[in-house]
């Protein structure tokens, strides 16, 4: 089966400009998620949605980051205006309902550098 | 506050050795546990999980990891590395669906 894809895979911006982040989850996957890897942490839960719903996005910068999920299948990640501190890969994963005893799937994703 | 800690930034084992990648958290109740590996420009993928039962879980690629709830920790081990195995590791728990990253313990192998 495909896994989770994302595009771009690479990404650089200066600060201030805008940018936009496509996810494509494994088909049938209900939960997508979308995390943030900065250089040297492990990654952080920015969003995580069950269908088209957001589920939990306490982690999300509201005043910057926004996300959607349109139709419960792709979704895209957005950063307006990007600061430099959100240089980072951002991953998306996906499963299949939404519990921890099942796997999440992830994408390569997608570094962003912000200059 | 709850937290997965990883106290190894950096490892390097010679090929063929033994491995133990350490991890430990902090909640009030047994999460669920995770171990993932990061290849260079891919994205994590599961070793193995802990939900409950058998402390001592087996992974993919040689891989097991054991849960020891009195010291809150769920060390990975693995008997003989292989140079494939360079990656960065991430412990990872599940505490009501609010899943924590550690920060990576970053496995090189010397040939």
């Amino acid at each position: 089966e495909a896994g989770v894809a994302q595009s771009p895979r690479y990404k650089i911006i200066e600060k201030r400009q805008s940018v936009a982040f496509w996810c494509n989850p494994i088909s049938g996957h209900a939960t997508l998620y979308w995390y943030q890897q900065i250089l040297g942490q492990g990654p952080k839960l920015l969003i995580q949605f069950q269908n088209n719903g957001v589920v939990d996005d306490s982690q999300l910068p509201k005043d910057r980051f926004s996300a959607e999920r349109l139709k419960g299948v792709d979704s895209t990640l957005k950063i307006q205006p990007a600061k430099l501190e959100d240089s980072a890969v951002y991953l998306c994963a996906s499963s299949f309902p939404r519990a921890a005893s099942y796997e999440q799937y992830f994408g390569p994703g997608t570094r962003l550098t912000v200059t | 506050a709850q937290s997965v800690t990883q106290p190894d930034i950096h490892i390097t084992v010679s090929e063929g050795a033994s491995l133990e990648l350490r991890c430990n958290y902090s909640y009030g109740a047994t999460p669920y546990l995770f171990w993932y590996v990061q290849s260079p420009g891919q994205g994590l993928q599961l070793l193995l999980k802990y939900f409950s039962g058998d402390t001592l879980v087996q992974g993919i690629k040689g891989f097991e990891a054991e849960f020891k709830r009195s010291q809150s920790s769920f060390n990975l081990r693995k008997p003989s590395v292989h140079w494939s195995d360079a990656a960065e590791y991430f412990c990872a728990v599940d505490n009501n669906n609010d899943m924590r990253f550690g920060a990576g313990t970053r496995l090189t192998v010397k040939p």
